[in-house]
């Protein structure tokens, strides 16, 4: 199964509205990323949180981890056409050699 | 695109066919890495290699092999492709493995394997 479960599956919002997308993980990590991919590419990192880390910004982007949950969140505020992508959550699982695992995504739609 | 050019960029073959794809970096980074994407199973690690010629299984390496001589290409070979192996495939480089580190990746290659 997987090491990290994003959830919802999909989310549709519309223009200007906040999205929040969630992560859940099963071992301890050394970190979390997130990434993001818009259709026909590949994908792009945005944040990177440390297990030591509970929340880290950067623009409009929010991500928190709570590692007594094993889960994390991505944030995006006031969002834009532009922001519709797929995002997916990426584990530095402890004890991996630093090989990410990725979970299957939220597919976001931010309809104008 | 961090300098990463997969190509082929769309495959079509048949079953019982060999296939290369090829991933090329101009970034100099020691790590590179093949993923392939399917619908509902996200991400997932094939191969990946540390430097020239040392490569590492992932978690679904069965039926795949790869090969690293320079540092700038990492190829990924199918030896006999069957229609489990139809997948978008993805090369990803980083400059370390260290905790942290990103990894950038190409535009992928779509394979259809008939």
């Amino acid at each position: 199964s997987q090491q990290g479960e994003e959830d919802p599956q999909a989310l549709s919002i519309q223009e200007g509205e906040n999205a929040t997308m969630n992560c859940s993980y099963k071992t301890s990590i050394n970190n979390l990323q997130w990434y993001r991919q818009n259709s026909g590419r590949g994908l792009v990192h945005l944040i990177l949180i440390r297990s030591n880390e509970r929340e880290k910004h950067s623009g409009r982007l929010r991500v928190t981890l709570d590692t007594s949950k094993k889960s994390s969140s991505l944030l995006i505020t006031a969002s834009r056409a532009a922001d519709t992508a797929s995002y997916f959550c990426a584990t530095d699982v402890r004890g991996s050699n630093y090989k990410l695992t990725f979970g299957k995504g939220t597919l976001l739609t931010v309809n104008p | 695109d961090a300098g990463i050019t997969q190509s082929p960029r769309h495959k079509v073959t048949e079953t019982g066919t060999p296939v290369t794809l090829r991933c090329h970096q101009t970034e100099n980074h020691r790590y590179m890495y093949w993923y392939r994407q399917d619908p509902g199973h996200g991400l997932r690690l094939i191969h990946y290699s540390y430097g020239v010629k040392d490569t590492d299984k992932g978690e679904v390496s069965d039926g795949y092999s790869v090969s690293r001589s320079k540092t700038e290409d990492f190829l990924l070979t199918l030896e006999s492709a069957t229609s489990s192996q139809t997948s978008v495939y993805f090369c990803a480089i980083s400059e370390t493995q260290g905790s942290g580190e990103k990894l950038f990746f190409g535009s992928g290659t779509q394979l259809s394997v008939l």
